[in-house]
């Protein structure tokens, strides 16, 4: 059972509506990701947090905000969106990272079940 | 260039039989890391196994392995005893290097795997 949790599993919403994708990880992770994934496509990275800052932002549009109130929550504000927006949007979860000793870490991903969002 | 190649978008495999998933990458690094990650219709990405480019012995987890010859750079994953569940996409990535504090991964294509009974 996944330990990444994800609300809601479907969001429909029309181009002018606000709202907001949220993520829930108890792995005591401290590096939460945003990903975009088309039909049949590997995800795209959108966002990385890590310890609660914003690290990597993959030239997203201002339509899509990420918030990062804790260390467990990772949320996606949406606003504004178009058509092509449609898609399944992952979580994901993982310790931070780091070089020790020459050896890498294992720095597994864990994802949460998606939501899958339609815009109209 | 493709940072991570999946030359197979379709695979078809008899239930019980053993099927290999292809997956080669390309990087200077020498420190990185390689992922299978199983993604079913639901949707949810599933991690299966992990190899990192210091193993010396082949990552196993159940019936995942994964064939990692560095050499080549090839890092594919071998299922047995296929049952009808392992239908699915199935997803290599690697991560290499450092950027910030947190590390990114690079998705291959994917081979959709179709198990039949």
């Amino acid at each position: 059972d996944t330990e990444v949790t994800q609300t809601p599993k479907h969001l429909v919403m029309g181009m002018t509506n606000k709202k907001s994708l949220k993520c829930e990880q108890h792995m005591g992770h401290r590096a939460m990701y945003w990903y975009k994934q088309k039909a049949k496509k590997p995800p795209e990275l959108m966002f990385v947090y890590s310890y609660e800052k914003l690290s990597i932002n993959e030239s997203v549009p201002s339509r899509f905000s990420p918030e990062c109130p804790n260390s467990s929550l990772l949320n996606l504000h949406l606003h504004a969106l178009q058509p092509e927006d449609s898609a399944l949007y992952l979580c994901a979860s993982s310790h931070p990272g780091g070089v020790a000793s020459g050896t890498p870490r294992t720095d597994t991903q864990y994802f949460g079940p998606g939501t899958r969002l339609t815009v109209l | 260039a493709q940072k991570i190649t999946q030359t197979q978008p379709g695979m078809f495999v008899q239930e019980k039989e053993a099927v290999t998933l292809d997956c080669t990458y390309d990087t200077s690094d020498q420190s990185y890391g390689l992922f299978w990650y199983k993604q079913p219709s639901s949707g949810e990405m599933i991690f299966l196994i992990y190899q990192g480019s210091y193993d010396e012995q082949n990552a196993t987890e159940g019936r995942y392995s994964l064939n990692f010859q560095k050499a080549r750079k090839s890092a594919n994953l071998v299922i047995s005893a296929s049952q009808l569940g392992d239908s699915a996409m199935y997803f290599c990535a690697m991560r290499e290097g450092l950027r910030g504090s947190a590390r990114q991964l690079t998705f291959g294509s994917g081979t959709q795997l179709t198990v039949l009974p």
